[in-house]
C-alpha cells in the first residue's frame, strides 16, 4: 500500500462548479499537509498548506485535513477554466522537514 | 529573480549512455531534491542534500548519482544502470527556516531514452 493514495481522474466540470480533491494517507506520523498545483510541462507550485488537524481557507480554495481518519481535501469554490491542471497533495512528518510524500496527482480540466 | 533553473529542458539519450542534469538555485536554500515524476504515479523522490557534500538516497535512487560541492547546485546523472530512464525529472529546494518546509520547483527536465 502506498503511504498516499490520490485519484488520479481525470476530473472535468463546468466553469463556475465547486471542485472537490481527496487524498488518503497511512502514516499517522504525517503533520502538515499540502496540496501542488501543476500546470502543464511545469513544476509544481505551492497552493495550500496545513498543519494538523482542521480547515484553511484562501480565496476559493480551501483545504481540510482530518487527521482522525487520514483524510485530506481540497475545495475549489467557483471553479475557472485557469484552474485547468494538475493537484498533488503532499505530506510531511515533520521530523524530516522538506522530504515530502507526494500522491499520484489528479488531473482536472474546467471547461467555459 | 530568484528561483530554480533546470537544464536542458528536453534530452535525448542513445541506451548505454549517461546523461547529466543541471539544477541551480539562487534562492540561498540549504536544501536540494530531485524527483522523478511518470505519467499516473505522482513524484518520487531520488536524492536529496540538506547541505554541502552530503547527500541521501531517497526511494528510487538505483541507477542515478548526485554531487554537491557547492550550495547553489545539485546536478543528477542517470547512469546506463538506470532501466528505465525516460521520464520528467524535477530539481527542488527549500529553506529549512521556513515554516512550511515548501519545496520550490524548477521546471523539469524531461528525458527520452531511444
Amino acid at each position: 500500500q502506498k503511504e498516499v493514495e490520490q485519484d488520479p481522474g481525470p476530473l472535468s466540470v463546468p466553469e463556475g462548479a465547486i471542485v472537490s480533491l481527496n487524498c488518503t494517507y497511512s502514516n499517522s506520523a504525517f503533520q502538515y499537509f499540502m496540496w501542488y498545483r501543476q500546470y502543464s510541462r511545469k513544476g509544481p507550485e505551492l497552493l495550500m498548506y496545513t498543519y494538523s488537524s482542521g480547515n484553511k481557507e484562501d480565496g476559493r480554495f480551501t483545504a481540510q485535513v482530518d487527521k482522525s481518519s487520514k483524510y485530506i481535501s481540497l475545495f475549489i469554490r467557483d471553479s475557472q477554466p485557469s484552474d485547468s491542471a494538475t493537484y498533488l497533495c503532499a505530506m510531511e512528518r515533520g521530523s524530516t522537514l522538506g522530504r515530502l510524500y507526494f500522491g499520484r496527482g489528479t488531473q482536472l480540466t474546467v471547461w467555459p | 529573480d530568484g528561483g530554480i533553473t533546470q537544464s536542458p529542458k528536453y534530452l535525448f539519450r542513445k541506451e548505454g549512455q549517461n546523461v547529466t542534469l543541471s539544477c541551480e538555485q539562487n534562492l540561498n536554500h540549504d536544501a536540494m531534491y530531485w524527483y522523478r515524476q511518470d505519467p499516473g504515479q505522482g513524484l518520487r523522490l531520488i536524492y536529496y542534500s540538506q547541505i554541502v557534500n552530503d547527500f541521501q538516497k531517497g526511494d528510487i535512487a538505483e541507477g542515478y548519482s548526485v554531487s554537491r560541492e557547492k550550495k547553489e547546485s545539485f546536478p543528477l546523472t542517470v547512469t546506463s544502470a538506470q532501466k528505465n530512464p525516460t521520464a520528467f525529472y524535477l530539481c527542488a529546494s527549500s529553506d529549512f527556516g521556513a515554516t512550511t518546509g515548501e519545496l520550490f520547483f524548477g521546471e523539469g527536465s524531461r528525458l527520452t531514452v531511444l
